[in-house]
Parts: C-alpha cells; structure tokens; sequence
C-alpha cells in the first residue's frame, strides 16, 4: 500500500494561466474525490468518482475546473486561467467505495498548494 | 453555513494528561462522524470515526462520544503525547447515498507539551 500519491506538491502560477495536478489513489480503491482546503479552513468537497463516471460536482467547482479519470486510475483536476482565490490546498483521495452503508473510510494524500500571483 | 463547527482554533495541553477536542453540528441527517489528525505539509489522516447509533466507539487512547441530542461529539486522547500534536478535523456525513461526501469543521490546533 503506497498510499495516495499527488504531484506537484506546490505549484505556483500567474493569474490567467492554465494548471493540471496529478492524483493516483491507492490501487484498488475505485472511489476517488477531490477536495479543497484554504487557510483557516476544513476540507471543502469538490467532486467524486466512481471508477472513471464523475458522479457529483460542487457548486465550488466553476467551469473553470475540470477534472478527468480516465480508465478509472489515476485523475486529473484542471484549472483554466486561474485566479488569486483559487489559491489553496488540493487534496486527493480514495476509498474502497464498497460501503453502500456506513462510514466510507477516505485516505487523503498529502495535496498540491497552489498558490495564485 | 458552517454545518460541522469547532469552535476551539487551538489547544495546548500536558503530556499525560487528556485531551478533549469538541465538535458540533447542526444538519440532522449527519448519521456518520469521522475525526481526522493533520501533520503540516501532508494530508489529513483517519483516526477514529463513530455511527449515531453508537454513544462512544473506542480504539486505545482514543474514545469519541456522541450526544445526538445535543448535536456534539467529542474526542477524548488519554494520556497525551507530544506525537499527538497536529491539528484535528471533525468530519460528517450523511447516508443516502452520499456517504462519501464529508463535511469537515475547521479544525483544532492541539499542541501537547513535554
């Protein structure tokens, strides 16, 4: 179990450009999620897949973002001309997703800062 | 609207002692509650979680309680140890079908001292 890898661990970008992050969940984990978390605050959810169907978007997530999980394995999260508020911490994570009751138990990795001039 | 709330940004307590991290929230559809504990620069790591049919789940040091009528949970770490400090999340969720979907307080900052 290698955990739940993310890549870049900080990006730092100029306003207006184009960013991607890199996510992969642990291998057998079929759930996968993006949050978001800025200072001072918890994790915000932002979207949620199961395998490669993106089954849920926050009213957070603007048409700006987008995010893909092609073949149900590793995900990306883009964001389009990016914008000082977008500055925060994403994380990533996945679940078994096999609880269809219960709690589902989220490992998170260790998230890309972004951080928006 | 802050459904999940912490009011306490920090704590700092003695090794040894116990800790008490408190957590509220208002949406009565959370039927699941999760804490998490968060070192800097990497990502929130499960710790202990507890379903409202329960009053107290326990796991070694770590006991969280609920109290569904008041809408509060707690988390209790006895004894302290300086390796607990980090920042702790209270986490929610609802079934129904979004038994995925967390949502977190802000969290508390616990310091333990030697």
């Amino acid at each position: 179990d290698t955990g739940v890898s993310q890549d870049p661990r900080h990006k730092i970008t100029k306003r207006g450009q184009n960013v991607t992050f890199r996510c992969d969940p642990i291998s057998e984990h079929n759930r996968l999620y993006w949050y978001r978390q800025t200072l001072g605050q918890g994790p915000e959810f932002l979207t949620y897949f199961q395998n490669e169907a993106q089954l849920e978007k926050s009213r957070l997530l603007s048409d700006r973002f987008s995010a893909e999980r092609p073949k149900g394995s590793f995900s990306t999260l883009e964001i389009q001309r990016t914008e000082q508020g977008d500055s925060a911490m994403y994380l990533c994570a996945s679940s078994l997703g096999r609880a269809r009751l219960g709690i589902e138990k989220l490992f998170f990795g260790s998230g890309t800062q972004l951080s928006v001039l | 609207d802050q459904q999940v709330k912490q009011n306490s940004p920090s704590l700092s307590v003695q090794e040894g002692r116990i800790s008490i991290l408190n957590c509220d929230y208002t949406n009565s559809m959370f039927d699941y509650f999760l804490w998490y504990k968060k070192y800097p620069a990497e990502g929130p790591t499960f710790l202990i979680s507890i379903s409202s049919i329960k009053d107290k789940n326990e796991d070694g040091r770590f006991t969280v309680f609920l109290n569904k009528s008041a809408k509060h949970l707690s988390l209790h770490i006895v004894p302290s140890q300086p390796g607990d400090s980090a920042v702790y999340f209270c986490a929610a969720s609802a079934q129904g079908g979004s038994n995925y979907k967390l949502t977190f307080g802000k969290g508390t900052l616990l310091t333990v001292n030697p």
